[in-house]
């Protein structure tokens, strides 16, 4: 079946604009996440959604970085006014259910972002 | 901040040989998984081990796990060309995953 799908897979754009990054979870997936990865580094979390509400944004590294999920299911995050240091790719997963026991999340390709 | 962090950071070894990764870890867990990703872009999920578990076995995969501690070790045995990517470990905390430093892995043919 269909894995999670993110696009665009590259982004470039130049300081001070704005990027919009969608990411399609599995059908059905009703907890999905957002990543950041660093050259050379893991993936560190920026925000969770069960469902429709945002049910953990603490990994958010500032209010320039925003995201939503309208219907519970296709996500979208936003970053505003772009800086040199948010280039990186970001990373979404989805998962079934949201346990805090088990959790396997499954991982899309990622949006390769560079701010120039 | 990341949970995690994983030795060596870097790994190259010639095709056959096994690969040892380790991960330390900072808090209790309930599971630690390992991950792979190739080329820097989607992690794909090898196997979880649970907190009760000491060791785990998954094909040419074998996890351990000491919660005293609070370290993993993933063996891959009998490498492949196929094999070299990077290897994250990661520890659910809530609902989020943690996810340690990474090996690079090279085998080289």
């Amino acid at each position: 079946g269909a894995g999670v799908s993110q696009t665009p897979s590259n982004k470039v754009t130049e300081k001070g604009k704005y990027v919009e990054l969608r990411c399609d979870p599995i059908s059905g997936h009703t907890a999905l996440y957002w990543y950041r990865q660093s050259l050379g580094q893991g993936p560190e979390f920026l925000i969770y959604f069960q469902g429709t509400g945002a049910a953990d944004d603490s990994g958010l590294p500032n209010d320039r970085f925003f995201a939503v999920r309208p219907e519970g299911s296709v996500s979208t995050l936003k970053i505003q006014r772009t800086e040199r240091g948010d280039s990186a790719v970001y990373l979404c997963a989805s998962s079934l259910m949201a346990s805090g026991v088990y959790n396997e999340q499954f991982f899309g390709p990622g949006t390769r972002l560079t701010v120039l | 901040s990341q949970q995690g962090e994983e030795d060596p950071q870097a790994l190259s070894i010639q095709e056959g040989e096994n690969a040892t990764m380790n991960c330390s870890y900072k808090t209790s867990i309930n599971n630690l998984q390992w991950y792979r990703q190739n080329s820097g872009r989607g992690l794909v999920h090898l196997i979880l081990i649970r907190s009760n578990e000491r060791e785990k076995h998954s094909g040419r995969l074998r996890v351990t796990l000491d919660t005293s501690k609070k370290s993993s070790s993933l063996l891959i045995t009998a490498s492949r060309a196929a094999d070299t990517a990077s290897y994250f470990c990661a520890t659910p905390h809530g609902n989020n995953l943690f996810f340690g430093t990474g090996t690079r892995l090279t085998v080289i043919p």
